[in-house]
């Protein structure tokens, strides 16, 4: 099973839509959670952490179940500089400070 | 707003020639990292360092790998006689702790002929 499973999409959604990933993760050590934004050939950005009381910014929600090892992301009234494909992230705390492994992500494409 | 730099932005290079590929993190920052992502495929941690020397390191990271914070301010990844299958895109990146959040680099992309 891989660590982190994503939907690899693409999505293709029209302006002004909602649009929802799931992700999931095999390693129950898991601390921390993320979603990134990685334009095509570029470094991969932090959107958002993922809290497991659910967090909200912006247009942008973030949900986390710890007990089935799931995390989504919503993205309402979708734009189109939303398109970019969005990496689930999970962080097990080691020695070695901020190991992630990020899931192959979930391409978007919102269009006009 | 803080930037971590890397160069070169593209190298390319023959097969079993060595590499080395340079970092500028940002400043104060205490944890420095390098992942790799092969085109179209997933990040892949590769190493963590602190204090001079390796915390952390992965299966990819072997023996052909090394890491090294020559100065106060640059840390580089050279790749020793490199492969086909070395070809990816490089990030640096690099956080105030180990529970901060990451700043990544724009990447070097190194392509192996």
């Amino acid at each position: 099973r891989k660590e982190v499973e994503q939907d690899p999409g693409p999505f293709n959604v029209p302006e002004g839509a909602t649009v929802a990933f799931n992700c999931t993760y095999s390693n129950s050590a898991s601390q921390s959670f993320f979603w990134y934004r990685q334009d095509c050939r570029k470094e991969p950005k932090l959107l958002m952490s993922v809290y497991s009381s659910g967090n909200e910014d912006g247009r942008f929600t973030a949900q986390l179940n710890r007990a089935s090892q799931y995390i989504s992301l919503l993205i309402r009234d979708s734009k189109l500089s939303d398109s970019a494909t969005y990496l689930c992230v999970v962080r097990i705390l080691t020695g070695g400070g901020n190991k992630l492994t990020f899931g192959t992500g979930t391409q978007l494409k919102v269009e006009l | 707003e803080p930037e971590v730099t890397q160069t070169p932005s593209h190298q390319v290079t023959q097969m079993g020639q060595e590499v080395i590929l340079r970092c500028v993190p940002i400043s104060n920052h205490l944890y420095f990292y390098w992942y790799r992502q092969i085109l179209g495929q997933k990040v892949e941690f590769l190493v963590s360092f602190y204090n001079n020397e390796i915390s952390e390191k992965s299966e990819i990271f072997d023996d052909q790998f090394s890491v090294e914070r020559p100065d106060g301010s640059n840390f580089t990844l050279k790749i020793r006689s490199t492969k086909l299958e070395d070809s990816a895109m490089y990030f640096c990146a690099s956080s105030w702790d180990g529970n901060n959040v990451l700043t990544f680099g724009a990447g070097s992309r190194l392509t192996v002929l």
